[in-house]
């Protein structure tokens, strides 16, 4: 059974700088999600997609953020001009349908 | 705004006594509600869910969770607690908006004393 895969799992980098984050999900989930967790927080909705179409946005994604999900398979989180204020445990989840969410194990950024 | 409290921050319970995590949700219509639990830099397990229909509702690992609509909640229950259950715990509830979008609480740390 392969699970939702995020990679890398742990990301340092120095304010300024971009990143980007990749969610392979469960192959045959058409829905996306991504989520943002900081410490001692329970996960905060980021945004969601639906096959390729990227349908909702939380306020919470700046114009600094941006999401992708080509050809509806994969899906990548790019960070730009990194702050201290990213710092956080990015998840991402797919689902079929309206089925449970599965939650992929995260990726960790941090920010010096 | 919908929303979810765990009102318990942090919780310890000596290994094969029960548990019980309480959460409440506000929310009009009728919820879809989750428990979930997360281990130390892990992402989140599914634990059980309640979409409609027996109150009472059984998941993984000898858990339980028991939906009171007149109460807002939905408190999960294990009647034997493993030192493997030592991990956060997770309440959400849907927010339909055309989507599935969770909305969580804070999370209960579950610490198992021997």
């Amino acid at each position: 059974d392969t699970g939702v895969s995020q990679n890398p799992r742990h990301k340092i980098t120095k304010r300024g700088q971009n990143v980007t984050f990749r969610c392979d999900p469960i192959s045959e989930h058409n829905r996306l999600y991504w989520y943002r967790q900081t410490l001692g927080q329970g996960p905060e909705f980021l945004t969601y997609f639906q096959n390729e179409a990227q349908l909702e946005k939380s306020r919470l994604l700046s114009d600094r953020f941006s999401a992708e999900r080509p050809k509806g398979s994969f899906s990548t989180l790019e960070i730009q001009r990194t702050e201290q204020g990213d710092s956080a445990m990015y998840l991402c989840a797919s689902s079929l349908n309206d089925q449970p969410q599965h939650f992929g194990d995260g990726t960790r950024l941090s920010i010096l | 705004a919908q929303s979810v409290t765990q009102p318990d921050i942090h919780i310890t319970v000596s290994e094969g006594a029960s548990l019980e995590l309480r959460c409440n949700y506000s929310y009009g219509a009728t919820p879809y509600l989750f428990w979930y639990v997360q281990s130390p830099g892990q992402g989140l397990q599914l634990l059980l869910k309640y979409f409609s229909g027996d109150t009472l509702v059984q998941g993984i690992k000898g858990f339980e969770a028991e939906f009171k609509r007149s109460q807002s909640s939905f408190n999960l229950r294990k009647p034997s607690v493993h030192w493997s259950d030592a991990a956060e715990y997770f309440c959400a509830v849907v927010v339909n908006t055309g989507f599935q979008k969770l909305v969580f609480g804070t999370g209960t740390r579950l610490l198992v004393s021997p």
